[in-house]
Parts: structure tokens; C-alpha cells; sequence
């Protein structure tokens, strides 16, 4: 069946290293999310992206994070340099609004955990 | 910005038992408000969608009822299962699919 997937799905990293995940949103899915979960934060929106243009960013640090969808079947979610605060949990979720109807589930990605020391 | 709370502390029930989640929201309503369960390790998973001028929505076990006056949703879990253990998120729709999560409620249910 149909489903996100993201790589790596662990990742531990050194402060200051360039980290890239990616995301596979589902075939036919136009809108992908790039989230981060923490235990003091919750569940966070990054960005997210409608036809692969970026939509909103607004809750993405841009001085290190960046997020592309170079094609419609891959996301990617970069941070360069990283550093400890960004140890976290980052899910990909992938949805299709449909027109005229309230159905706007997401779909998530089984996340990437990242440990940056 | 929007705020959303939910039971911070986890809410332990009997098996069999009807499990009630509070979602409480600040500012404007939203067009739609979520529920979506996550279990650990893994990424959260949709249950219900409420729109603004549905009071009630039900699933199988399930039902989610929205008050824009109260600004408070209620997610109830009737007969509740040891399965049903879980955190229980819920999310604020302002429409374009951009959603904004509360921190989850934990629900342990005891056999």
C-alpha cells in the first residue's frame, strides 16, 4: 500500500556537519510538509510545498535549514552547519487536498531521528 | 499565533471504558480540526476531520465533537481497548492544508 518514506531513518552527526534527509511523498500526493517533533516543542510545521513550490517556510530557521522538492517524488530537508538544538525527530508528511471536499488528511513519513552531539 | 492545549498529564482509563481528550484552542477557529494517534517510534496517523459547522463526527468507536464557542474539541474513545494505547494529537486546520499541532495527549488503557 501506499506510504512516505524517508532516509535515513537515523542519523548521528557531529556539530557542524551537513545533514540532508529525504522524503518519497505518496504517487500522485501535491503537497508535502517537512515537520519537527520534540518533546518540548511537539509537533512543528518547517515547510511545506503545494506543485513543489515552497508554500510557507516561516517556521524554518533559513540561516541553516533549507527544504527543495527537486522533483514531485522527492523532498529534501537540509541543515547546514548543525548543531545540538536541532536533535530532533523530523517527519515528512505528504497529502492531496481534494476540491470542494473537507478531507485534508496528512499522511507521515515514519520519520528521521536525528542526534546532532 | 494560535495556541492549542491539550492534557498535558497522561490519562490512564480501565479497559471498557469510555476515554474523553480535551483540545482546547486560542484566537480564531479553524476551518477543520484533526485527530491523529501516534505511536511511539512512529508518525502520527489520521482518525477525523471536523469541519467549523459540524458539532459531531463518529468512526467506528470514535467521536470528535467541535465547539467554536467553547473553542474546545472532545475526542472520545468508547470501550476503550489496551490497543488504544497511544498519544493523541489533535490539529488546527486554517485551510490550505497548513495545520497547526497540540503536544498530544498520552492515553494508557489498563486491562
Amino acid at each position: 500500500d501506499a506510504r512516505v518514506t524517508q532516509t535515513p531513518r537515523h542519523k548521528v552527526t557531529e556539530m557542524g556537519q551537513e545533514v540532508t534527509m529525504r522524503c518519497q511523498p505518496i504517487l500522485g500526493h501535491n503537497t508535502v510538509f517537512w515537520y519537527r517533533q520534540t518533546m518540548m516543542q511537539g509537533l512543528e510545521l518547517l515547510a511545506y510545498f503545494r506543485n513543489r513550490a515552497p508554500l510557507d517556510d516561516s517556521g524554518m530557521p533559513k540561516d541553516r535549514f533549507s527544504a527543495e522538492m527537486p522533483d514531485a517524488t522527492l523532498a529534501t530537508l537540509k541543515i547546514q552547519p548543525s548543531e545540538p538544538r536541532d536533535s530532533a525527530v523530523y517527519f515528512c508528511a505528504s497529502g492531496s487536498p481534494r476540491s470542494g471536499a473537507a478531507y485534508n488528511e496528512q499522511f507521515f513519513g515514519p520519520g528521521t531521528r536525528l542526534t546532532v552531539l | 499565533s494560535q495556541k492549542i492545549e491539550q492534557n498535558s498529564e497522561a490519562l490512564n482509563i480501565q479497559e471498557g471504558k469510555t476515554a474523553t481528550l480535551t483540545c482546547n484552542y486560542t484566537n480564531y477557529s479553524p476551518a477543520y480540526l484533526q485527530w491523529y494517534r501516534q505511536d511511539p517510534g512512529r508518525g502520527p496517523v489520521f482518525l477525523l476531520l471536523i469541519r467549523e459547522n459540524e458539532k459531531e463526527k463518529r468512526k467506528e468507536r470514535l467521536k470528535v465533537t467541535f465547539d467554536t464557542t467553547l473553542k474546545q474539541s472532545l475526542f472520545h474513545i468508547t470501550a476503550s481497548q489496551p490497543a488504544d494505547s497511544a498519544t493523541y494529537l489533535c490539529a488546527l486546520d486554517i485551510g490550505y492544508q497548513k495545520v497547526t499541532f497540540g503536544t498530544g495527549t498520552k492515553l494508557q488503557v489498563i486491562p
